[in-house]
């Protein structure tokens, strides 16, 4: 057990639709990021939050966004779903102080859009 | 740009072989490197990392050692078991900011 949980495990809605996808942090890690996992296995790095604040973005279609709330829990907004954006979509934290890179991950989401 | 590359999968091998999969990056700066693993169903996890040039990491009889001089990272282990199993991704952080660059990931099948 990382210490990071995401929910919801499974989610299967319809094309156009809109979700949101929830991750809590280790305790006391500050920065969150998250990730999508196509099914060729490709991890795709979308977006970083430090302490509240957007740090780094990656391949984050503009039907995306995400924030992360002062308790430092993460949500990922998907909305105008298309079957495209079914994968997994991973979360994960770390300290955020220098020299410590390593991330440790959630188990998961996994989106089917229909 | 920092890049990680790492042989394409999927490698088979029989229980007990000895397994290479090899990991190669390009970075500026001194980057920290990682292996991480994902079993089946599950999100990655550490499994091993080095922090600096020679440095050896090792975990659940995995190793990789970090060439400065060849740039790689390869990941070795003397005796697989089926229940190695898993996607192994190679990846490297701290040459600016947080972010961690992947390699694609290696599918490895361990037969009986």
């Amino acid at each position: 057990d990382s210490g990071v949980t995401q929910t919801p495990k499974h989610l299967i809605t319809a094309t156009g639709q809109r979700v949101t996808l929830r991750c809590s942090p280790r305790s006391g890690d500050l920065s969150v990021y998250w990730y999508q996992q196509s099914l060729d296995q490709g991890l795709q790095f979308l977006i970083q939050y430090y302490n509240g604040e957007e740090r780094a973005k990656g391949n984050i279609l503009e039907r995306f966004s995400a924030q992360q709330f002062p308790d430092l829990h993460s949500e990922l907004n998907l909305s105008s779903l298309e079957l495209g954006d079914s994968a997994l979509y991973f979360c994960a934290s770390t300290p955020g102080t220098p020299g410590t890179y390593e991330q440790y991950f959630g188990p998961g989401t996994r989106l089917t859009v229909t | 740009g920092d890049s990680v590359t790492q042989m394409e999968g999927p490698v088979t091998l029989s229980e007990e072989a000895f397994l290479t999969i090899n990991c190669t990056y390009t970075a500026t700066g001194y980057p920290s490197l990682f292996w991480y693993v994902q079993y089946p169903g599950e999100g990655l996890q550490l499994l091993l990392k080095a922090t600096k040039a020679d440095d050896k990491g090792s975990n659940k009889g995995f190793e990789a050692t970090y060439r400065k001089e060849t740039t790689s990272f390869h990941l070795e282990k003397g005796s697989v078991q089926v229940s190695d199993s898993a996607v192994y991704f190679c990846a490297l952080s701290g040459t600016g900011g947080f972010k961690t660059i992947f390699g694609a990931g290696t599918r490895l099948f361990v037969k009986a």
